[in-house]
């Protein structure tokens, strides 16, 4: 299937920003949407781009540009309970809704 | 509020076992989704069923079947357990999307299955 990539780990500091970048190597998708997963807990839904732009949902936004197949999550005003992973998935174009999921980015906020 | 629930959050089976997971959802969803969860990997597709009967095979579907006899309840099957089957396994529902829209998956709260 098609591969989403995302870095792996980002560390910051309370109240800096943080950008998790997510590259993905064909086109296809309806959209990209992003969840966030703390540990031990379930997967929740952040936001879903489906066109090029950004979309604000408070302190997080979500961007996407089909033409560079690339889009990324800004997380601002970071707190300590915004450490977790975020998965970017890209919708399948199909019927179903399925998704295809990058491999998650780890956020440690420090103090 | 809506809900997803898995039957284990923690289970230990021995090689050769056949494991049951299971996986009930009270919003109504056509759509019921398996993942198996690996660090580094993300969240892989094993099956997903689209109505009651109706199964799909995802990206990792080998050494694993699914059940859907209501529409609430999704069980994940693994016939003869091997260690490489040891993971974490998430269950998941949503509404089918509206032509090339998107509705979000909801998720339960995962069951770590280890395999001995």
């Amino acid at each position: 299937g098609q591969s989403l990539e995302q870095p792996s780990e980002v560390t910051a500091v309370e109240g800096a920003i943080v950008q998790i970048n997510c590259t993905y190597q064909t086109s296809g998708f309806y959209g990209l949407s992003w969840y966030q997963q703390h540990d031990g807990g379930a997967p929740t839904f952040l936001s879903y781009n489906a066109l090029d732009g950004l979309e604000e949902t408070g302190r997080f936004s979500s961007f996407l540009s089909r033409s560079d197949s690339y889009g990324y999550l800004l997380l601002q005003e970071l707190q300590m309970k915004d450490s977790a992973s975020y998965f970017c998935a890209g919708a399948l174009p199909d019927s179903w809704g399925k998704l295809q999921f990058g491999a998650g980015t780890q956020v440690v906020v420090t103090p | 509020d809506v809900k997803v629930t898995q039957s284990s959050r923690y289970l230990v089976k021995r090689t050769g076992e056949k494991v049951f997971l299971e996986c009930v959802q009270d919003m109504d969803h056509e759509n019921m989704f398996w993942y198996r969860q690996d660090p580094g990997l993300g969240l892989r597709l094993i099956y997903f069923s689209y109505d009651v009967k109706m199964k799909e095979k995802g990206d990792i579907p080998e050494g694993y079947s699914v059940s859907r006899e209501k529409k609430e309840r999704f069980s994940l099957i693994l016939e003869s357990a091997s260690t490489n089957q040891t993971s974490m396994y998430l269950c998941a529902s949503s509404s089918p999307p509206r032509g090339r829209g998107f509705n979000e998956q909801f998720f339960g709260p995962g069951t770590r299955l280890t395999v001995l």
